[in-house]
């Protein structure tokens, strides 16, 4: 099992374009998070997913959009890219039930300039 | 009444020494505190986790202590590694709260553990 991936691993963008980031789980999770990590400042929720089809806003959701159209993928576009939505992007997934243990992905490292 | 407030920002110890990282929370619905570990470069991962009906659990040389009439938790780490050092998160969510399950993370702690 690979369990939960992200592409791209790196990415510099200037101010103003757009982009996808793409999770993909292999655990048969039903829910799916993005957070963003910056210094100091922990982890914050974007949005997450309760399933399928589904998406739902966390903390931290402006200038961010999301789709979960297969259950094992979440993408997070970036419409606008701005300096201040430059961090390390993480992505995490757990059951519904029973144990609440998130698996986060590797991370990517986003650079709006 | 969502925050989880986690000091010290930086630890530094010595190899064999005990590293300590305290965790304090507002909402009294949390019932389940879990603490992650994140080494430079990789996503957080799951260290230990503990519910309210216990006040200590312990993993090997992790141990949660908890205080509920407080509202605050703690890691300690014993004889700490430098294979330890890492970026420690300690977090709180409703366990039985769905969606709204959702973990409330500390800012972290950088913890450096000197040979």
């Amino acid at each position: 099992n690979a369990g939960v991936t992200q592409t791209p691993k790196f990415r510099v963008l200037k101010t103003g374009q757009s982009m996808t980031l793409l999770c993909a789980q292999d655990m048969n999770h039903e829910y799916m998070y993005w957070y963003r990590q910056d210094p100091g400042m922990g982890l914050r929720l974007i949005h997450y997913s309760v399933g399928e089809g589904t998406t739902a806003k966390g903390e931290v959701p402006d200038g961010y959009n999301v789709s979960r159209l297969k259950k094992q993928n979440f993408l997070l576009g970036l419409e606008s890219a701005a300096p201040s939505q430059t961090s390390v992007y993480f992505c995490a997934s757990r059951r519904n039930r029973g144990l609440l243990e998130q698996y986060f992905g590797p991370g990517t490292r986003l650079t709006v300039t | 009444q969502q925050q989880v407030k986690q000091s010290p920002q930086s630890l530094i110890v010595q190899k064999g020494g005990i590293s300590i990282i305290n965790c304090a929370y507002e909402n009294t619905a949390f019932d389940y505190f879990p603490w992650y570990q994140q080494f430079p470069g990789k996503g957080p991962a799951l260290l230990i986790a503990i519910r309210p009906d216990v006040s200590e659990k312990k993993e090997g040389r992790f141990t949660i202590s908890f205080n509920k009439s407080a509202k605050q938790f703690s890691l300690h780490i014993m004889d700490s590694q430098p294979g330890d050092s890492a970026t420690y998160f300690c977090a709180a969510s409703l366990y039985y709260g769905g969606s709204q399950g959702n973990l409330i993370f500390g800012k972290g702690t950088k913890l450096s553990v000197k040979p």
